[in-house]
């Protein structure tokens, strides 16, 4: 069974940082495009970033660009979230995802930008 | 960015019922969009991809239809567990966008 489990999230401060992980088993992770989608509190769903199975090719959402940077180790089956300078509007709950045809997703890790 | 407007943004029905839900794009994106099912405190799951290939597993109640700008998700009889939130996605370009979302509640 395909497993994608994120961690580190938690609470901070507006304006401070928080990296975010996504470790990967049971399939064959550098093959892979990936994503992160986010849903705020009784929110609906929101993408927030895509990265190439090579991590050559890279998107964002308009709301988190310049602050929010995507990467990947495919070598440590791991998809890798920093997120800067945070906002009250940031906080949810954050997916990594494969999205397309395979449907692959984690169960979220909460994200709570408050002070 | 394309804009998925998905309707009704929630529905009350029956068990038996047969469900109906749409979604439209703001520009043509051919064949490309998915739904998902999501359950409270649960990742969204795969439905459909391709806009009417049904996933590996998924029950054959449901199906998706349409291409260019106007999609379908149809459950042809409601099951108890089908009681959900259901969003169409579209693939065809960055970034990436969801339909608002349809909340399917028990009358």
């Amino acid at each position: 069974e395909v497993q994608l489990v994120e961690s580190g999230g938690g609470l901070v401060q507006p304006g401070g940082s928080l990296r975010l992980s996504c470790v990967a088993s049971t399939f064959t992770f550098s093959s892979y495009e990936m994503n992160w989608v986010r849903q705020a509190p009784g929110k609906g769903l929101e993408w927030v970033s895509y990265i190439s199975s090579s991590g050559r090719t890279i998107y964002y959402a308009d709301s988190v660009k310049g602050r929010f940077t995507i990467s990947r180790d495919n070598a440590e089956n791991s998809l890798y979230l920093q997120m800067n300078s945070l906002r009250a509007e940031d906080t949810a709950v954050y997916h990594c995802a494969t999205l397309g045809y395979t449907g692959y997703w984690g169960r979220g890790t909460l994200v709570t930008v408050s002070s | 960015a394309i804009q998925m407007t998905q309707s009704p943004s929630s529905l009350s029905a029956s068990v038996g019922d047969r469900v109906t839900i749409t979604c439209r794009a703001s520009q043509g994106i051919g064949n490309d969009l998915g739904w998902y099912q999501q359950k409270p405190g649960k990742a969204p799951k795969l439905l459909i991809h391709a806009a009417s290939s049904l996933q590996s597993g998924v029950p054959s109640r449901f199906s998706g239809s349409g291409s260019g700008t106007d999609f379908t998700l149809t459950i042809s009889s409601l099951q108890p567990e089908d009681f959900a939130t259901y969003y169409c996605l579209q693939g065809y370009n960055y970034p990436r966008t969801f339909g608002q979302g349809t909340k399917v509640e028990i009358k």
